[in-house]
C-alpha cells in the first residue's frame, strides 16, 4: 500500500458525459502528479500540481482539467467524453515538487460506452 | 518521441532463473526508477537511481544506470512466480520539470 489514494475504483459512463476522478496523496507529501495508461498510449504524464499551484503540464486535453485543493487532495476532471478517454487513471504523489519518488495510487479505470 | 524503449517487451523464465531488462532513452535525466504492475493494478515502485549513481541493489533486484549509453538495466535474482508482472522504466529529464516518462514496459512471467 502506497499511502495514495483513489476513488472510485471503477466509473463507466457514456460519450460526452463528464466525470470526477479523486486523489487523496500520502500524509506529508505536497506534490500530485496524473498520469493515464491506455492501451494504445502506454503511461503519460498529464499534469502536475504542488502545494495547490500547478507545476508541470503534460498531455493533457483540453477537455480535461485538474486542480489540488488546501488540504492537498486533487481532483481530474474529464469532460465531454470520448470512447479513447477510456483508460487507467493514475494519481503519484511525492514530498516536495523535485525529482522525488512518485509514489502510485491503485488507479481508477474509466470506461466511456 | 520522449518515451523510453524497454526490452525485451516480454521475458519467460523458469522460477529460480534471473530475469533482466533493460530500458534506454534519449535526453539527460535527473534519476531513473523502475515500478512494478500487476495486472491492471497500481504501480509499485521498486528503487530509484539518480544520474550520479551506477548501480544500486535492493533485496534481489540489482539496477544499472549508464547515462554515456543512456541506459539502465533491471536484473532480478532467483525469481519467484510472484514476480510476474509488467516492469516499467520511468525517467526524470532534467529541464522538463518532474513529469516520470515511461517507458513501454517488460512483461515478465515466471513459471512455477
Amino acid at each position: 500500500d502506497s499511502g495514495v489514494t483513489q476513488t472510485p475504483k471503477h466509473l463507466i459512463t457514456a460519450t460526452g458525459q463528464r466525470v470526477t476522478l479523486r486523489c487523496s496523496p500520502r500524509s506529508g507529501d505536497l506534490s500530485v502528479y496524473w498520469y493515464q495508461q491506455s492501451l494504445d498510449q502506454g503511461l503519460q504524464f498529464l499534469i502536475q500540481y504542488y502545494n495547490g499551484e500547478e507545476r508541470a503540464k503534460g498531455n493533457i486535453l483540453e477537455r480535461f482539467s485538474a486542480q489540488q485543493f488546501p488540504d492537498l487532495h486533487s481532483e481530474l476532471n474529464l469532460s465531454s467524453l470520448e470512447l479513447g478517454d477510456s483508460a487507467l487513471y493514475f494519481c503519484a504523489s511525492s514530498e516536495r515538487g523535485g525529482p522525488d519518488t512518485q509514489y502510485f495510487g491503485p488507479g481508477t479505470r474509466l470506461t466511456v460506452l | 518521441s520522449q518515451q523510453g524503449e524497454e526490452d525485451p517487451q516480454a521475458l519467460s523464465i523458469q522460477e529460480g532463473e534471473n530475469a533482466t531488462m533493460n530500458c534506454s532513452y534519449k535526453t539527460s535525466i535527473n534519476n531513473l526508477q523502475w515500478y512494478r504492475q500487476n495486472s491492471g493494478r497500481g504501480l509499485v515502485h521498486l528503487i530509484l537511481i539518480r544520474s550520479n549513481e551506477r548501480e544500486k541493489h535492493s533485496g534481489r533486484l540489482r539496477v544499472t544506470l549508464d547515462t554515456s549509453k543512456k541506459s539502465s538495466s533491471l536484473l532480478i535474482t532467483a525469481s519467484r512466480a510472484a514476480d510476474t508482472a509488467s516492469y516499467f522504466c520511468a525517467y526524470l529529464i532534467k529541464a522538463a520539470g518532474n513529469k516520470l516518462t515511461f517507458g513501454g514496459g517488460t512483461r515478465v512471467l515466471v513459471k512455477p
